[in-house]
């Protein structure tokens, strides 16, 4: 019964590369919800997705950053052109409906 | 606009105390609320939660209040344990059934040290 994944852990990228963050849910739930947490604050929402379908972005940067969450495999937040702001830990959470389970969190060095 | 809030960053309890934190928050659409417990380089784990419409729930050693006319509520442990030291989160959604997505808005943590 694995929790949820998360991968890379840790990801460096330099200035103007691609990030991409993969989010695999628990089993049977079909929730997804990105998070990012800046040094010393808490976790911000960033985007709400089901399976094929964005929800709620409403907390996503106007650029740059995308997400999806297809058919099959994992979700995946993507960060084109990273900035040295960019750095942060972007954890997943999925839902069966209520509560929402984190998954240990990748975090992003922008060097 | 920080709709809900952690005032105290840190706190330290002798072990076998109780540690008590406390949450704030803004919005009186939020109708259910959460506590996350944080490790360094882990993500939260799920604690303990409370509807709108309770005013206690407990489960083992971890009681949440809530008090909706001060939009306040607070997370005790009893008796506080040294495993316990971590980052502590409130966090706050309004119900999907309302049209809302559930996404949680979260405090800024609370830091607690457990001493032996």
């Amino acid at each position: 019964n694995a929790g949820v994944m998360q991968n890379p852990r840790h990801l460096v990228r330099r200035r103007g590369q691609e990030a991409r963050l993969r989010c695999s849910p628990m089993k049977g739930h079909s929730h997804v919800y990105w998070y990012r947490q800046l040094p010393e604050e808490g976790l911000k929402f960033m985007v709400y997705l089901q399976k094929e379908n964005i929800i709620d972005e409403s907390g996503m940067p106007k650029e740059r950053f995308s997400a999806e969450f297809p058919k099959e495999g994992p979700s995946i937040l993507r960060i084109q052109q990273v900035v040295r702001g960019d750095s942060a830990a972007y954890f997943c959470a999925s839902s069966p409906g209520v509560e929402q389970f984190f998954g240990p969190g990748t975090r992003l060095t922008v060097l | 606009d920080q709709q809900v809030k952690q005032n105290s960053p840190s706190l330290s309890v002798q072990e076998g105390r109780i540690s008590i934190l406390n949450c704030d928050y803004t919005n009186s659409m939020f109708d259910y609320f959460l506590w996350y417990k944080k490790y360094p380089a882990e993500g939260p784990t799920f604690l303990i939660s409370i509807s709108s419409i309770k005013d206690k729930n407990e489960d083992g050693r971890f009681t949440v209040f809530l008090n909706k006319s001060a939009k306040h509520l607070s997370l005790h442990i009893v008796p506080s344990q040294p495993g316990d030291s971590a980052v502590y989160f409130c966090a706050a959604s309004a119900s999907i059934s309302s049209g809302n997505t559930g996404k949680l808005i979260f405090g800024q943590g609370t830091t607690l040290q457990v001493k032996p």
